[in-house]
C-alpha cells in the first residue's frame, strides 16, 4: 500500500537558518505529493503541491521538488522565521481507485527559536 | 474565500455514549473526505464521499458511520465511544478537478 515516511524530528532552528524536512515515499503508479502545515490548535494548511515528477512546489518561501527517481519530495526553506514554528506533513494522493483520499507521514514539528 | 466548516469545534462526550460530527464543504466541492488525527498522530484517512454516495472506506470503525446529504454536506456519527476515539476529526473537501483537499479547522472530541 501507499506509505510516506518523514525525517525523525522535532528540529530545532535559529531564525534564517536552512531548512531541510526529508520526505520519501512509496505508491503504485504516479501520485501528487503535498506538503502540509498544521499550526498550534488549527487544522491543516495546505503549503505547496506538485503532480508530476520534476515539477517544482512553492509557496511563502517554502520548496520541494518531486523527484520519481528517488520517490523523494524534501521540503526546503532558504531562511527560517519564528512564525514558520509548526508540525509540517508530508502527504500523497496515489489517483487510481484511491478517489483522492491522501496518506501522510508522521509529522515533523518545527521549532525556531529568534 | 469560503472554507470547510465544522461543528462543533469541541465535544466532551461519555463511553458509550454517541457523537455526531457535520462539515460543510466549501461551495461547488463535490467530494468530502473525513480523517481522524489522534494526539502527536498524523491524520488517518476514514472514509469519502462523492456527489453524495461513499466513494472509498479507510480504517473507519464498525460503530462509526457516515453520510453526505443533498445540500452536500456530510455527518459522522460515531456510537458507543471508547476513550480511543478521542481525536481530533478533520473533514476536507475538493473539486474532482483539482488536486488538492482543503480542510476544516477540526473537531476535538474528548471521550471521558
Amino acid at each position: 500500500g501507499d506509505s510516506v515516511t518523514q525525517m525523525e524530528g522535532p528540529v530545532t532552528l535559529s531564525e534564517e537558518a536552512f531548512l531541510t524536512i526529508n520526505c520519501t515515499y512509496t505508491a503504485t503508479g504516479y501520485p501528487s505529493l503535498f506538503w502540509y502545515v498544521q499550526y498550534p490548535g488549527e487544522g491543516l494548511q495546505l503549503l505547496l503541491k506538485a503532480t508530476k515528477a520534476d515539477d517544482k512546489g512553492s509557496n511563502k518561501g517554502f520548496e520541494a521538488t518531486y523527484r520519481k527517481e528517488t520517490t523523494s519530495f524534501h521540503l526546503e526553506k532558504g531562511s527560517v522565521q519564528v512564525s514558520d514554528s509548526a508540525v509540517y506533513f508530508c502527504a500523497l494522493n496515489s489517483g487510481g481507485t484511491s478517489y483522492g483520499k491522501l496518506t501522510f507521514g508522521q509529522g515533523t514539528i518545527l521549532t525556531v527559536h529568534p | 474565500a469560503a472554507g470547510v466548516i465544522q461543528s462543533p469545534r469541541h465535544l466532551i462526550k461519555e463511553k458509550r455514549e454517541t457523537a455526531t460530527l457535520k462539515c460543510y464543504p466549501i461551495p461547488r466541492h463535490d467530494t468530502v473526505y473525513w480523517y481522524q488525527q489522534g494526539p502527536g498522530q498524523d491524520p488517518q484517512f476514514l472514509i469519502s464521499f462523492y456527489e453524495k454516495m461513499q466513494s472509498d472506506k479507510g480504517s473507519i470503525p464498525d460503530r462509526f458511520s457516515a453520510q453526505q446529504f443533498s445540500d452536500y454536506h456530510s455527518e459522522l456519527n460515531m456510537s458507543s465511544l471508547e476513550l480511543g476515539d478521542s481525536a481530533l476529526y478533520f473533514c476536507a473537501s475538493r473539486r474532482t478537478e483539482i488536486y488538492e483537499q482543503y480542510f476544516g479547522p477540526g473537531t476535538r472530541l474528548t471521550v471521558t
